[in-house]
């Protein structure tokens, strides 16, 4: 079983309807994180999270929400989709007790905004 | 600002040896990632640098300037599988990732 799942992983939506991206991890991180990759820019971050309580906003999260509902559950929200939100979405999770803080990624949710 | 810089694409031949540069600007270092991206799949951890020097693993290895913001990762034994993108990614002041574009390496037979 993958360590970091995401649903959808595909996904076709209109402008103006609300989406939510989920993500589930078993690897027992404390920290998760989400990102956008559009083609030719490098990762984006939206949120992360380094606790149940603890919710922080990156680089890009205008039009982003998100909810940790428990240590394993991350999930993101838009509330009003629009085309440019068209992307692939990763999560990810890290070890904050680790020596490196590598990143751990989910397979990826394609979402496209008509 | 913070700046990370790699080359677009890059093409190499099967059986051949390939580096991938890559520069970087950010506000505190702790660290350099490389990460491998197949097409449509997730990104998956190569290496990390956090002292200069080289770090070798298997075919692949990773180098680091600190004093240059310079690190490059060098790929030997080319095998068609290793047509991805390449990702470096710093690991800025407050411990978080400052991702490149990637560098799209093609392998040719």
């Amino acid at each position: 079983d993958a360590d970091v799942t995401q649903t959808p992983r595909n996904r076709i939506t209109k402008t103006g309807k609300r989406i939510m991206l989920e993500c589930s991890q078993t690897k027992g991180h404390d920290r998760m994180y989400w990102y956008r990759q559009d083609p030719g820019l490098g990762l984006r971050l939206i949120y992360y999270s380094f606790d149940v309580k603890d919710i922080n906003k990156g680089e890009i999260s205008d039009g982003y929400s998100v909810s940790r509902q428990a240590q394993a559950k991350f999930s993101l929200s838009l509330e009003s989709a629009i085309p440019n939100q068209t992307a692939l979405y990763f999560c990810a999770t890290s070890d904050g007790q680790g020596e490196t803080y590598e990143q751990y990624f989910g397979p990826g949710t394609r979402l496209t905004v008509t | 600002g913070q700046n990370i810089d790699q080359p677009t694409e890059m093409t190499a031949t099967e059986g051949a040896i390939v580096q991938i540069n890559c520069t970087y600007q950010t506000s505190g270092f702790n660290g350099l990632f490389w990460y491998q991206q197949h097409a449509g799949e997730a990104p998956t951890f190569l290496s990390y640098n956090v002292l200069d020097g080289l770090e070798e693993k298997g075919r692949f290895s990773s180098f680091l300037s600190r004093s240059k913001g310079y690190s490059y990762l060098l790929l030997k034994e080319l095998q068609m599988k290793d047509s991805a993108s390449y990702l470096c990614a710093v690991k800025d002041s407050n411990y978080q990732l400052i991702w490149g574009a990637g560098t799209k390496l093609i392998i040719k037979p």
